[in-house]
């Protein structure tokens, strides 16, 4: 069965103070490992989309990297406007649709 | 350009009413997708439409929930005879499909809130 797990639930990091989220995931035959950022009360806002261990994408202080068991975001000299919750997701075997993990939930403080 | 939108933004209904939700996708985007997010639950996989073809239904939750889109754009999806768990978010994504790119872009969700 398609699982995806994030780890950790929740971080709290002070400004500057850089880190990392794991995603772990379980899919007979990857089709795309996708990032997402969600604020409180919004959708989920599309940041990256990973296909191949050893793919790697940047956006501003997010670098998202792949490994054939797992993904991580990594967040440089983050600030408090990066606080929200990073979901990530795997498409399912059919094609049909994203599995989600639960999400880090990231705060920042100055 | 416009993203995607949902209407209403907030829906309270009593138990045992009717709902409807409903989605604009991204204009020219073929793929279209419902999900459901409960408090501390990750998002659920409700239902999927590509341009004309038959929707997966694998993820709707009982035969209380269906979904149409209409002329390949607006979907709704409609709840019948409320139950208190189907109190949720209700998301709608939409991607350019097997055109190119399989991103979804998320709408802001409808809260339904059942009493």
């Amino acid at each position: 069965e398609d699982q995806v797990t994030q780890s950790p639930e929740a971080l709290r990091l002070q400004e500057g103070e850089s880190s990392s989220l794991n995603c772990s995931y379980t899919v007979s035959g990857l089709r795309g490992l996708f990032w997402y950022r969600q604020d409180p009360g919004k959708g989920p806002e599309f940041l990256f989309t990973l296909y191949s261990a050893g793919e790697e994408k940047e956006k501003e202080r997010l670098k998202a990297t792949l490994t054939k068991k797992e993904s991580f975001l990594h967040i440089t000299a983050p600030k408090p406007e990066d606080s929200a919750t990073y979901l990530c997701a795997v498409r399912n075997q059919a094609g049909t649709a994203l599995i989600f993990g639960k999400g880090t939930t990231l705060s920042v403080s100055s | 350009g416009a993203g995607v939108s949902q209407s209403p933004s907030n829906k309270v209904t009593e138990k045992g009413k009717d709902v409807e939700l409903r989605c604009d996708p991204i204009s020219g985007h073929t793929a279209l997708y419902w999900y459901r997010q409960s408090l501390g639950q990750g998002l659920e996989f409700l239902i999927y439409f590509q341009g004309n073809s038959a929707p997966d239904k694998s993820g709707l939750p009982s035969d209380r929930f269906s979904a149409e889109r209409t002329g390949g754009s607006v979907s709704t999806l409609t709840i019948q005879r409320t139950q208190q768990e189907d109190s949720a978010v209700y998301l709608c994504a939409s991607s350019r499909g097997r055109a190119g790119g399989y991103e979804q872009y998320f709408g802001p969700g409808t809260r339904l809130t059942v009493t």
